[in-house]
């Protein structure tokens, strides 16, 4: 069964340092999401992605974050200058219809320092 | 906005016995859909189970059983005969119609503790 995958599973960083956490969607999705959770917190929505574009994003998803999509199947999250309050686990998901349930990526621990 | 809620926090049990998790959701929209996932110590969301709003039938799987009841805005989840394994965090959460941006809105979670 096809998964979502995220690399690296851990990353530290020194605080003000750029971050790229990377995403592997299955193959047939069309829309992708980040969620962050910090540790002990619920899972909160960061971005959503669809046609190459942002459609929605959340007010923690402010100008230091950026989402793109190079190649076609890498989805990536960059954090351009990482504080501590960044540091949680982020999660990628997507489905390929809105009918259908989201599926996510185990997951990349950012701890910043 | 939406808004779910998981009023609790922690349930510990000893194994065998049933537990339920509650769960309760606010939302304007007419057409929704409410999720269970699971999250093992090991960190990763599992996938559960996903009703949308017209389907009010309680549905059960294996040890696993949902009762969903709009009238309450309720969607809680029973686990039967809990097992050490069924130890995790468990989140409900809700999404709306929309084609794009579809997001997952999240309730605080409950962490279950099955004692052997």
């Amino acid at each position: 069964e096809p998964e979502v995958t995220q690399t690296p599973s851990h990353q530290v960083t020194q605080m003000g340092q750029e971050v790229i956490l990377r995403c592997v969607p299955i193959s047939n999705h069309l829309y992708f999401y980040w969620y962050r959770q910090i540790l002990g917190q619920k899972v909160e929505f960061l971005v959503s992605f669809y046609n190459n574009e942002i459609s929605e994003k959340s007010e923690i998803f402010d100008d230091q974050f950026s989402v793109e999509r190079p190649d076609g199947s890498n989805f990536t999250l960059k954090i351009r200058s990482t504080k501590l309050e960044d540091s949680a686990m982020y999660f990628c998901a997507g489905y390929r219809d809105p009918q259908e349930t989201q599926y996510f990526g185990p997951g990349t621990r950012l701890l910043v320092l | 906005a939406q808004k779910v809620t998981q009023a609790q926090t922690e349930i510990s049990v000893v194994e065998k016995e049933d537990v339920t998790l509650d769960c309760v959701y606010e939302t304007r929209d007419t057409t929704y859909y409410l999720f269970w996932y699971k999250q093992p110590p090991s960190g990763e969301l599992v996938f559960l189970i996903r009703r949308n709003s017209f389907d009010e039938q309680n549905e059960i799987s294996g040890r696993y059983s949902w009762n969903f009841q709009k009238s309450t805005s309720s969607f809680n989840f029973t686990i039967t005969a809990s097992q050490v394994v069924d130890s995790a965090v468990y989140f409900c959460a809700l999404s709306g119609p929309k084609a794009a941006g579809n997001k997952l809105t999240f309730g605080g979670g409950t962490r279950v503790l099955v004692k052997p």
